[in-house]
């Protein structure tokens, strides 16, 4: 069984803090994308890494694939209210996508 | 962008009826599409994989007979909730993707709730 696991499940912050978010895994996976969901909408695709070691910067948002491609990390910088949501990573290998279970992210002003 | 619709975006039913939902790719032509379902504040679980033109893959612990996945286009992936109960009430969403390797794009959801 492909399992990522996500960490912290639950974050609540301040505007103006910064934060990181891991996923994990014991399992490589060819890439992996990381969501952003808002209450009553899909998910939908901040970024896809791709290469062991690589780092994607989004804005104020900085991703990171382990060198192994078993894990990563998202970033956010100076934390905004218009940031809360629920981020999901989710590994690809082959045709399956496997999700996180996903962290809740919740930025008060 | 590729966009995919999905409908209803909220459904209330009674217990024991059945609910169907669609997903459409509107501007592609989605040979696998994917049925996920969601409880708040969680993450996605895969229910099951859509092919067009062929049966449908469902993970394990997903009752197929009541939960019928329908790929009869390359355009529109049907679930219909059979006799739904009140434990189904959940979060529904459908993704779908060009090919295996294209990126995956997600529907609004589906909210159902069974009283």
């Amino acid at each position: 069984t492909q399992l990522l696991e996500q960490s912290p499940q639950f974050l609540s912050i301040q505007e103006g803090e910064n934060l990181t978010v891991y996923c994990n895994s014991s399992s490589v996976f060819s890439s992996l994308q990381w969501y952003r969901q808002e209450p009553g909408e899909g998910p939908v695709l901040l970024v896809t890494v791709v290469t062991g070691g690589e780092v994607k910067k989004l804005k104020r948002l900085t991703f990171q694939f382990g060198d192994a491609r078993k894990d990563s990390s998202l970033h956010i910088t100076a934390a905004q209210p218009g940031d809360t949501g629920l981020y999901l990573c989710a590994g690809v290998k082959g045709s399956t996508l496997t999700f996180g279970k996903g962290t809740m992210l919740l930025v008060s002003p | 962008g590729a966009v995919v619709s999905q409908h209803p975006s909220w459904v209330i039913c009674k217990s024991g009826t059945s609910v169907k939902i669609e997903c459409r790719s509107l501007d592609f032509q989605a040979t696998t599409m994917f049925w996920y379902r969601q409880f708040p504040k969680q993450s996605l679980m895969l229910m099951a994989t859509s092919n067009e033109g062929s049966k449908a893959t469902y993970e394990q612990g997903v009752e197929k007979d009541k939960f019928l996945i329908n790929h009869a286009s390359l355009t529109l992936s049907t679930l219909t909730v059979t006799s739904a109960h009140p434990e189904d009430s959940s979060f529904y969403i459908c993704s779908a993707s060009y090919r295996a390797d294209s990126p995956l794009h997600f529907g609004n959801g589906t909210r159902l709730t069974v009283t």
